[in-house]
């Protein structure tokens, strides 16, 4: 079984810059979320793809978009970057529509720094 | 939106000693779900536990759905246990997306 992974580990940008982060979900789920979590604090969710459409979306401006692709997986592009985006991005995976209840499976998180 | 409320913050052990973490949440919820993060940041599944309880070596955790509370229990603790430890809880949103409480922060010393 493969996990959830993301692309790539650490990156910095620039005020102003744009950024995609990249996802792929674990083998045989459906459903992919993505959360921003700022030092010191918990997991905030952003946004949740299912069936390559936004499936719900937290308290984040419309410069955080997304994409899911056929195969699951899954970016997270920011626009306008701002130095308050410096934060881990981790991105989750989970089955949906299974009639059961499913945990969410995390990814190793991508580190943006935003100078 | 639903509230999750971890305590303590922060606990600080010796090698050897048990302890209880809690977690409230302010409405039912359909699933609940506590992680392990590691200093580097990887954010480990240690149970799903909507009610009931579960067991995984010296881990144990028990949601009373009822109630609205959540106990990890950790015993025997080992350095290697430090970091900080996250309940996380869905709600009837019909989404299958988390939220995180504040997180106890645990310092696990020889």
């Amino acid at each position: 079984e493969t996990g959830v992974t993301q692309s790539p580990t650490h990156l910095i940008k620039t005020r102003g810059q744009q950024v995609t982060l990249r996802c792929s979900s674990q083998s045989g789920h459906n459903t992919v979320s993505w959360y921003q979590q700022a030092l010191g604090q918990g997991p905030q969710f952003i946004f949740q793809y299912y069936r390559e459409e936004e499936n719900g979306r937290g308290n984040f401006p419309p410069r955080f978009s997304g994409l899911q692709f056929p195969n699951y997986s899954s970016e997270l592009n920011v626009n306008a970057l701002e130095l308050d985006d410096s934060a881990l991005y981790l991105c989750a995976s989970s089955l949906v529509g299974s009639g059961i209840g499913s945990p969410l499976h995390f990814g190793n998180g991508t580190r943006l720094t935003v100078t | 939106g639903i509230q999750v409320e971890q305590s303590p913050p922060d606990l600080i052990l010796q090698e050897g000693a048990n302890s209880t973490l809690r977690c409230n949440f302010s409405d039912s919820v359909n699933n609940l779900q506590w992680f392990h993060q590691n200093p580097w940041g990887q954010l480990i599944n240690l149970f799903y536990i909507p009610s009931g309880t579960k067991q995984n070596g010296r881990l144990s955790a028990t949601t009373v759905a009822t109630e609205r509370y959540s106990l990890l229990y950790i015993s025997s603790s080992q350095t290697t246990d430090s970091g900080v430890y996250f309940c996380a809880v869905e709600g009837n949103s019909g989404y299958s997306t988390l939220t995180f409480g504040k997180g106890t922060m645990l310092l696990v010393s020889p």
